[in-house]
């Protein structure tokens, strides 16, 4: 399977403990990004690197919540002292250098489910 | 107002009919735009973008784009039920690699 592949696909934990997700980008892609999803609604950009540069952050992206791309491969997120709020789909894509134009087209992992009890 | 708006449905049609999805964005410093297919419980699948004007064709879909108007549509000829799902609607902003989602549309498409 040559797609982005995000581990684990789903997670259950108790308000207060920490969780790190993982994400593998598809192989040639050097952008990688993560978003969250709740029911009903569309996915929210959390952050975006490229290789393993964090270049963007979204207000979303509280205190608790870090991500690293330590070798411009795979990433981790991060969540400290979960909250019943972060119950989501946590999603991770990929896309490659653009070679002209504002290409951006990010292809999308299964997710990692998060339920937070 | 959302940055990104999309009806959320549900449309149904026939099979065999075409489905016309449609999504408004109010940032006229958007440049891309990204339709994308999600089935329950799954994530989303990319099916087309568009970067200009007028129409781009991929099979049994169509993508249109209107910047005047801010608008952006997806046809999908020849309806099947296995299309039944919900379609979102990005835009990408000049200067920044994030893609801000709409809510969604779900179709239905019945035999």
């Amino acid at each position: 399977d040559t797609g982005v592949s995000q581990d684990p696909r789903h997670k259950i934990t108790k308000r207060g403990q920490n969780v790190t997700f993982r994400c593998d980008p598809i192989s040639e892609h050097n952008r990688l990004y993560w978003y969250r999803q709740t029911l009903g609604q569309g996915p929210e950009f959390l952050t975006y690197f490229q290789n393993e540069a964090q270049l963007e952050k979204s207000r979303l992206l509280s205190d608790r919540f870090s991500a690293e791309r330590p070798k411009g491969s795979f990433s981790t997120l991060e969540i400290q002292r979960t909250e019943q709020g972060d119950s989501a789909m946590y999603l991770c894509a990929s896309s490659p250098r653009p070679t002209s134009g504002p290409y951006n087209e990010q292809f999308f992992g299964p997710g990692t489910r998060l339920t937070v009890l | 107002q959302k940055e990104v708006e999309q009806n959320s449905g549900p449309l149904s049609v026939p099979e065999g009919a075409i489905a016309s999805l449609n999504c408004t964005y109010s940032d006229r410093g958007s440049q891309s735009f990204f339709w994308y297919r999600q089935y329950s419980g799954k994530s989303p699948e990319l099916i087309m973008f568009i970067y200009s004007n007028g129409d781009k064709e991929d099979g049994r879909f169509t993508a249109q784009l209107n910047k005047a108007s801010q608008y952006v549509s997806l046809l999908i000829r020849d309806s099947q039920p296995s299309d039944s799902a919900t379609y979102l609607c990005a835009a990408g902003l000049r200067g920044f690699q994030k893609l801000v989602f709409g809510t969604g549309t779900r179709l239905l498409v019945s035999p």
